[in-house]
């Protein structure tokens, strides 16, 4: 099926610990995104990747670094994890209209929700 | 700066009854908008986007959304609510490599 994934779906763990989330998108986009879904379900931009170039660092703290191994994929690594980065991380992509700006809808992976004890 | 404000948290209704969810926006050029809909621990779908062509635009299982630049507001609609239609909505702008999101409008449909 054509369409956004992201791997795990749940990841509960201590404090301090590192983890990473992955992102794949078979639709041939060119951009892709991490978004943060806090507990009162508010969405916010994390990262925008455009063939593979960071193109927007939405003031993250730098303990979250965003890898982009080809257009395909885009992982987020978390380290010394706090309790505050408990969130659903949502995965998107879409495909740039023109250049780097990017009006076009974005697809949404299913979320992975980080849980930090 | 942009902004996206979704003028109601919670919207309930009975099933067959009309659905309006507000969204008003603010933006110093012309936007893309979005409508997208998350049933609960699911991802975000698309429901609809307007992108400067058609001012009412029509989406997915009968919504669609009216653009008004006057109003700068881009309101969702329905004609006849259905019980699936119960979900978290979220109006959204887009630009610049990113979705600037409202704080969500959670729908109750009541039998």
């Amino acid at each position: 099926d054509t369409a956004v994934s992201q791997t795990p779906k749940y990841l509960v763990t201590q404090m301090g610990n590192d983890k990473s989330i992955k992102c794949e998108q078979n639709l041939g986009h060119d951009t892709m995104y991490w978004y943060k879904q806090d507990s009162k379900k508010f969405l916010k931009i994390m990262f925008s990747y455009n063939n593979k170039e960071l193109i927007i660092n939405e003031t993250v703290p730098n303990r979250f670094s965003p890898k982009s191994p080809d257009k395909a994929h885009l992982n987020l690594h978390i380290n010394s994890l706090e309790l505050g980065d408990s969130a659903v991380y949502f995965c998107a992509s879409s495909q740039a209209r023109s250049g780097r700006y990017n009006y076009n809808e974005q697809f949404f992976g299913p979320g992975t929700r980080l849980t930090v004890l | 700066a942009q902004s996206v404000t979704q003028l109601d948290s919670h919207v309930s209704v009975s099933e067959g009854t009309p659905v309006l969810l507000r969204c008003n926006y603010s933006s110093s050029y012309s936007p893309s908008l979005f409508w997208y809909v998350q049933h609960p621990n699911k991802g975000l779908q698309l429901l609809l986007k307007y992108t400067s062509a058609a001012t009412l635009v029509k989406g997915i299982n009968g919504f669609e959304a009216e653009f008004k630049k006057s109003e700068t507001s881009f309101h969702l609609t329905k004609p006849s609510a259905h019980m699936s239609d119960a979900a978290e909505y979220f109006c959204a702008w887009g630009g610049y490599n990113k979705l600037i999101f409202g704080a969500g409008t959670r729908l109750a449909v009541h039998p």
